[in-house]
């Protein structure tokens, strides 16, 4: 069974940073492209940025609303994949899930339960 | 960035109602198209790929169809767990995104 588990999500104030975890298990993880998507309270879906796996190149994209102030890594030999996101804005709070990508990193096939970022002084 | 639109944003139907729901995108994306549920406090789930593939597990009251700019969901017969926001995302290029979706509620 495919699981994701994000984790680090919490309060931050306007300028801070945070750190997501997520924790993947039930399929060959260094083989996924795996992708960040948010959704702030009460409105839709965003996609954040995504990280092909590493015999695909490792390479990363953003949205444009966070080029540049967000990063995404990955540690295979963990199975895990992380968000850093710094020089937060109040338009960053939102749910952010962890996504697994179809192929090529396509669609989102699988998705965590979302941790809750909050940016607010 | 490629620009989805989806109508109606909301409607309500009976159980056993067919319900339709249009995407469409401002330029053709071939059929790199996928369609989401979502229900309050839960993550998004994936009901459709490709357009029309539809994953596995889900019922086969879902249907999707369409290919370069527009794109329907179909929901030939609603049933009470149905209800729930529905979202379609182009991943014909990057940036990816999604629709601002579609609540279908009980009338």
């Amino acid at each position: 069974e495919v699981q994701l588990v994000e984790s680090g999500g919490g309060l931050v104030k306007p300028g801070g940073s945070l750190r997501l975890s997520c924790a993947a298990s039930g399929f060959t993880f260094s083989n996924a492209w795996m992708s960040w998507v948010r959704q702030a309270p009460g409105k839709g879906l965003e996609w954040v940025g995504r990280i092909k796996s590493k015999k695909d190149g490792g390479t990363t994209d953003f949205a444009a609303p966070v080029q540049g102030r967000f990063t995404i890594s990955r540690d295979d030999s963990k199975n895990t994949v992380s968000l850093q996101m710094n020089s937060l804005e109040t338009e960053d709070t939102a749910v952010y899930y962890c996504t697994k990508g179809g192929p090529m990193g396509t669609y989102f096939d699988y998705w965590g339960q979302g941790t809750l970022v909050t940016v607010s002084s | 960035a490629i620009q989805l639109t989806q109508s109606p944003s909301s409607l309500s139907a009976s159980v056993g109602d067919r319900v339709t729901i249009t995407c469409r995108a401002s330029q053709a994306i071939s059929s790199a198209l996928a369609w989401y549920q979502q229900k309050p406090g839960k993550a998004p789930k994936l009901l459709i790929s490709a357009a029309s593939s539809l994953e596995s597990g889900v019922p086969s009251r879902f249907s999707g169809s369409g290919s370069g700019t527009d794109f329907t969901l179909t929901i030939s017969s609603l049933q009470p767990e149905d209800f729930a926001t529905y979202y379609c995302q182009q991943f014909n290029s990057y940036p990816f995104t999604f629709g601002p979706g579609t609540k279908v509620d009980i009338k």
